[in-house]
């Protein structure tokens, strides 16, 4: 079974641009999550949804920031400007409400903003 | 509120020594406490949890963890590490059955001298 699949893997992109990551979670899997990951952060929830309806979106950093989830079957988190500051590793993950905790990660999308 | 606490940033050990990562959890009811481990360049993987029952739980790889509720711990051992261990692990809590969301800790980076 594939697993999570995150695009585009590496992103570079100018101060200013629109940025736009992508998300397909497993087949079946009924919650999805957006972390961001950093050196100086760790691992930061910025927003998850449940049957695609976002449930806790308290991790967005500020009004930049979007996620939808418009099926069951593909998310995008866009970031809109962008800034240096948002340089870092997105990772998406899914999992089935009946497996607590049991949460699946892409590889993430590797994003520097110049 | 919960919290996770992963008092070790960085730890080295020797190919074929055993390893213990130490996790410490904040929170007021019974905790599902997890592993995660993740390897360079990829995204996490669950190792084992723990829900209830047995405080020694095991895991994929070799790994296993000991809940002790008197010590607010759940720490990560492995009798004998192998190079392939190398990699950033993670400790996560989560507030009961069927709630997704977790909170993770900071990580420890595992370096495995040959």
């Amino acid at each position: 079974d594939a697993g999570v699949i995150q695009s585009p893997r590496h992103e570079v992109t100018e101060m200013g641009q629109e940025v736009t990551l992508r998300c397909k979670p497993i087949s079946g899997h009924d919650y999805l999550f957006w972390y961001r990951q950093t050196m100086m952060r760790g691992l930061e929830l910025l927003i998850y949804f449940n049957n695609n309806v976002p449930i806790d979106d308290s991790g967005m950093p500020e009004d930049r920031f979007s996620a939808k989830m418009p099926n069951a079957s593909f998310s995008t988190l866009k970031i809109q400007p962008s800034e240096p500051r948002d340089s870092a590793v997105y990772f998406c993950a899914s999992s089935f409400s009946g497996a607590t905790g049991e949460l699946f990660f892409g590889e993430g999308s590797r994003l520097t903003v110049l | 509120a919960q919290s996770v606490t992963q008092p070790d940033i960085h730890i080295t050990v020797s190919e074929g020594a055993s390893l213990e990562l130490r996790c410490n959890y904040s929170y007021g009811a019974t905790p599902y406490l997890f592993w995660y481990v993740q390897s360079p360049g990829q995204g996490l993987q669950l190792l084992l949890k723990y829900f209830s029952g047995d405080t020694l739980v095991q895991g994929i790889k070799g790994f296993e963890a000991e809940f002790k509720r008197s010590q607010s711990s759940f720490n990560l051992r492995k009798p004998s590490v192998h190079w392939s261990d190398a990699a950033e692990y993670f400790c996560a809590v989560g507030p009961g059955r069927g709630a997704q969301k977790l909170v993770f800790g900071q990580g420890t980076r595992l370096t495995i001298n040959p």
